[in-house]
């Protein structure tokens, strides 16, 4: 079965960018979605078909998807994106996530 | 705007059957996709199925064996049931709508989620 693999931890400074990767086989032929969540919430959809960026989400947060690897992109950390991360692609139909990251706002 | 509100049992004995319910507000099911997913307590997300409100469905197929979701379209709602549950499928059940682009589909919006606890 697919697999898409994530760290399972990033840290940054307010206001540096933080770079969350997930691995794929070919994952740059599919399209990838992300999803943060903070404690005690839903998921909450930020990018998705690699790129784009869904209403309300800031342009601090970018998508890039290529060869295997999708990435998150924060700029301008803010103590707000503190969060777990996934990312998720469809492989035969089947919808699969990354075992999350958490992103820490030291 | 529209917005998802999973409801029933938060507990459930081993070997019963596990039966939630989403209740779409704010807009109709129809001509939609809507889908389950599921997250163990301080685990992952994990995907469970989805169905069309026509009533076609695809499921995971680690999950298949056990799983059944239907649709309501005049109590503009979907439903899940999971049979034969064990402790691992404690988790929170969430629903959510999945946007269909051909490829690259995503799930947006999300339920709030309901714990459903396996245990006797």
């Amino acid at each position: 079965s697919y697999e898409l693999a994530q760290p399972h931890s990033v840290s940054v400074s307010p206001g540096q960018t933080a770079s969350i990767t997930c691995s794929g086989d070919k994952l740059g032929d599919k399209y990838a979605s992300w999803y943060q969540q903070k404690p005690g919430q839903p998921p909450v959809l930020v990018i998705y078909q690699d790129i784009k960026r869904p209403s309300g989400i800031p342009e601090r947060i970018s998508g890039s998807n290529s060869g295997n690897t999708a990435t998150l992109t924060i700029s301008g950390t803010q103590a707000m994106d503190e969060a777990d991360y996934y990312c998720q692609a469809w492989d035969s139909d089947t919808a699969v996530f990354g075992g999350g990251t958490k992103l820490t706002v030291l | 705007q529209v917005q998802l509100q999973e409801s029933g049992p938060g507990l459930v004995k081993p070997s019963e059957t596990l039966s939630l319910s989403c209740t779409v507000s704010g807009g109709s099911i129809s001509g939609y996709y809507w889908s389950w997913i599921r997250q163990p307590p301080g685990k992952g997300l994990e995907w469970i199925g989805y169905i069309y409100y026509s009533g076609s469905t695809n499921y995971n197929p680690s999950l298949k064996s056990r799983v059944t979701i239907s649709v309501d379209t005049s109590k503009n709602q979907f439903s899940l049931k999971v049979t034969s549950v064990t402790a691992a499928d404690t988790a929170v059940y969430y629903c959510a709508r999945l946007q269909v682009a051909g490829i690259g589909n995503w799930f947006d919006p999300w339920g709030q989620g309901i714990l459903v606890t396996v245990s006797s």
